[in-house]
């Protein structure tokens, strides 16, 4: 079993779309999770951290379920602009905490 | 404040040649990572730097891979000899700390011929 899994995707929405990622980790001692978001030939950039207590930030919200070990990403009312790849990003204990990243699911929002 | 720092960001060497990547973190980090992506995949971790130790070295290649971090500031990653399989963009990434988030440079994309 992977350790980060994501859908690859695509996901292709129309704009003003609600769109949902999902995330399951496989490491029940991770310490922190957060979405990245990465552009076409750039670098990963963060996007927001997940908290427990599910957080928000603009049309973003983001989703923490420790219990089933998944986290989630919703993207309400999608613009052109965010289209991109989502990254799940957990800091698991191997040994030392380390950034385990999933695959990415690849986001085109379409006029 | 000024971001990670990697040179150079585009490179292109004959198989079998050597070829060193350069990254400076961001000020007050003290956490770094080299990761390697692949098109259509996410990153994924070489090493990690602790101030000038390395902590996790478990997926870095030691047969042709080197990494070092002296002073436990700037960093460098070489590969000698490189393989065609090598082709692929080289990430550095610095965090506050093991459990932070972490920030990436723009990468060098490796091309082997």
């Amino acid at each position: 079993r992977k350790e980060v899994e994501q859908d690859p995707g695509p996901f292709n929405v129309p704009e003003g779309a609600t769109v949902a990622f999902n995330c399951t980790y496989s490491n029940s001692a991770s310490q922190s999770f957060f979405w990245y978001r990465q552009d076409c030939r750039k670098e990963p950039k963060l996007l927001m951290s997940v908290y427990s207590s599910g957080n928000e930030d603009g049309r973003f919200t983001a989703q923490l379920n420790r219990a089933s070990q998944y986290i989630s990403l919703l993207i309400r009312d999608s613009k052109l602009s965010d289209s991109a790849t989502y990254l799940c990003v957990v800091n698991q204990r191997a040994g030392s905490y380390q950034l385990t990243f999933g695959k990415g699911t690849k986001l085109s929002v379409i006029p | 404040e000024a971001g990670v720092v990697q040179s150079p960001r585009y490179k292109i060497i004959e198989k079998k040649q050597p070829v060193a990547f350069w990254c400076n973190p961001i000020s007050g980090h003290n956490t770094l990572y080299w990761y390697l992506q692949n098109l259509g995949q996410g990153p994924e971790l070489l090493i990690r730097y602790e101030n000038e130790e390395a902590v996790d070295d478990s997926q870095l290649p030691k047969d042709r891979f080197s990494a070092e971090r002296l002073k436990g500031v700037d960093s460098t990653l070489k590969i000698q000899p490189a393989e065609l399989g090598d082709s692929a963009v080289y990430l550095c990434a610095s965090s506050l700390g093991g459990v932070a988030e972490a920030f990436f440079g723009q990468g060098t994309r490796l091309t082997v011929v």
